[in-house]
């Protein structure tokens, strides 16, 4: 089956910080790749929407310079937290879209935690 | 817009009780509906889905049935086990759209 990885899967940093987040697709051609941010009491908030080879579509709210994303290849969508801070501590998860898959079908990574201290 | 509304938890039962996880949505059209699972520490997993008004998801034990006179999709299983302990998404995706739209997500803990 379709397998998405993230990594890392838990990082600690300092307040100031940036931190990058990896999002592969390990068996498909991911052309879509989406960001959510988890908080507490699981409700689940996507951040962006990224497009290979193109500018990714954030939501309403959500600070696209602060939350940068990148989706270089087909295969690989990054998302660096900039000058982090403690309120950014949350899970953060992606999901892939697999071309040849019917268009609702996502696959999830599996989260990576972020700490800012 | 379209959204997803799900019973607040958390839920809990105790092995090998019913479970019903209601869930309704607002939406234009026809949309397809999704339940996904979410073990502690790790990402979604697609659980069940259904595609079209009648179509009954099943996976694991689970089933959904996608109502569209009650505009529901509500998750049951007959017989709970511990390891179904998790959060339960419910979500539907309108065509045209690149996009998921999710409850806010229901915790169950099922004791033994």
């Amino acid at each position: 089956g379709a397998v998405v990885s993230q990594h890392p899967s838990r990082v600690i940093c300092k307040s100031g910080t940036s931190v990058k987040i990896e999002c592969r697709s390990l068996d498909f051609q991911a052309t879509t790749m989406f960001w959510y941010r988890q908080f507490p009491k699981q409700s689940l908030m996507l951040m962006a929407t990224s497009n290979e080879g193109s500018k990714a579509t954030y939501e309403q709210g959500v600070e696209k310079d602060k939350f940068l994303i990148n989706h270089a290849s087909l295969t690989l969508s990054t998302l660096t937290v900039t000058s982090a801070h403690p309120e950014d501590s949350s899970f953060y998860i992606c999901s892939a879209r697999d071309a040849r898959a019917p268009q609702e079908t996502q696959y999830f990574g599996p989260g990576t935690r972020l700490l800012v201290l | 817009g379209d959204s997803v509304t799900q019973m607040e938890g958390p839920v809990t039962l105790s092995e090998e009780a019913f479970l019903t996880i209601n869930c309704t949505y607002t939406a234009t059209g026809y949309p397809s509906l999704f339940w996904y699972v979410q073990y502690p520490g790790e990402g979604l997993q697609l659980l069940l889905k259904a595609t079209k008004a009648d179509d009954k998801g099943s996976n694991k034990g689970f089933e959904a049935t996608y109502r569209k006179e009650t505009t529901s999709f509500h998750l049951e299983k007959g017989s709970v086990q511990v390891s179904d302990s998790a959060v339960y998404f419910c979500a539907l995706h309108q065509g045209g759209s690149e996009k998921l739209v999710f409850g806010k997500g229901t915790k169950l803990t099922v004791n033994p």
